[in-house]
Order: C-alpha cells, then structure tokens, then sequence
C-alpha cells in the first residue's frame, strides 16, 4: 500500500528566505502526487499536482515541486517565502486504480519577520 | 463551478451523545465522497469513502458510521460518542476522470467531547 512520508513536522523560516518541505512516497507504480495547503480552521486546498509528464510541476502562490522518480521524492519550494504563506502544508499520493489519497502527517511553516 | 458545504462548524457535544455531521456538493455529478479526521499532529485519516449512493467503504473500526442517501450528501455518524472522537472532520469530493483527479475539501467540523 501507497504510504507518505514528511520528514518534518515543522519548519520555521525568515520571511523573503527560500524554503524546501520535503516529502517521499513509497511507490512509484502509477503514482499521482498533490501537495495542498491548510490555513487554521479550514480546510484543505490545492497548490499543485504531478500526474505526468514534466518532472517540475508549478503551483499556485510561487510555489513549485519536483518529482524525482529515483529517489522517490515530491519536495515542494518556493524562492521567497512571505508572512501569508504561513500554513500547514500537506503532501498526498494516489495510484491508478484506487479511488484513496493517502495523506503525509503534514508540515506546519512558520514564516517569521 | 463545484462547491461542497458542511455543516456545522463546531460542535461541543458530551459523551455519550449522538453525532451527525453534513456534507453536501453541488455542480457535480456522482462524485467520490470522502470524511477524513484530522488529529492534533496525526495527520489527515481516510474514515469513510463512497462511490455511489448506499455504497460505503470504511478504512479503520471505529465508533462512527457514514451514510450517502443521496448522490451529493454524506453523512457522518455516532450513535454513542467518546472522548476520542474529538477532532477537525473534512468532508471531501472527487471527480471520477480516472481516478487522477484531486479532492476538494469543505472547510471542517470541529467536534469537541467533553
């Protein structure tokens, strides 16, 4: 079964400073990948997706993600980070064939002045 | 355009007591449902989910139930709660193009049992 990994719970940074959130999956047969954003007390939205093609997906919000099929791995980056991006950030994996996102436990970015 | 609505926001219910939390979609046609609870530091678990009406899967034994009566509406249940139970509760829709598409989330019920 599909599983993601978030290696860090949290992340803290200095506003305008460039910041990775890491993320691994465990299979990479027919593997689609999302990272969404949660904002306190709402739900869940979409910044990006990688179902093929090119390995550099951009997002919404300056961000980007790389999907590296050797290492298993969907890091998401943006170059400058501001106040507002301030969230959790969460990484998600589904395969081709099962109707189930598996989620990662999230990383919670902490953009401080 | 596609929306999801729940409801209620936040809910402060004692042990013991039943639970019914609403999710509805409108814009979309025989969508996937999803409930998902989110604990303090666990992440996002996958409850619930559903491929058509009367049709529910359940991902982990638990003290809730769910219920899709009709296409756009799923239902989360208890009929006894426990202190556990309490968490954010997003409800979740999904396109069936091939299973690729992304959820899109409601904006979450805060359940409190006291």
């Amino acid at each position: 079964a599909q599983s993601v990994t978030q290696l860090d719970s949290q992340v803290p940074v200095f506003e305008e400073a460039p910041v990775e959130l890491r993320c691994n999956y465990s299979s990479s047969v027919s593997v689609y990948l999302f990272w969404y954003v949660q904002y306190p007390n709402q739900g869940l939205q979409l910044l990006l997706k990688y179902l093929s093609g090119s390995t550099l997906v951009k997002g919404i919000n300056g961000f980007e993600a790389e999907f590296n099929k050797s290492q298993t791995s969907f890091h998401l980056r943006k170059p400058s980070v501001h106040i507002s991006d301030t969230a959790e950030y969460f990484c998600a994996a589904g395969q081709g064939g099962s109707e189930k996102l598996v989620f990662g436990k999230g990383t919670k970015l902490t953009v401080n002045p | 355009s596609q929306t999801i609505h729940q409801w209620p926001a936040t809910l402060v219910q004692p042990v013991g007591s039943p639970l019914s939390l609403e999710c509805t979609v409108e814009g979309t046609s025989n969508p996937n449902l999803y409930w998902y609870r989110q604990a303090a530091g666990r992440g996002l678990q996958l409850l619930f989910y559903s491929v058509g009406i009367g049709q529910i899967s359940s991902e982990v034994p638990q003290n809730l139930s769910a219920s899709r009566p009709q296409d756009r509406q799923f239902i989360l249940s208890s009929k006894k709660l426990l202190l556990s139970d309490s968490g954010f509760y997003l409800c979740a829709w999904r396109g069936i193009s091939g299973n690729t598409g992304e959820l899109f989330f409601g904006e979450g019920s805060r359940l409190t049992v006291l």
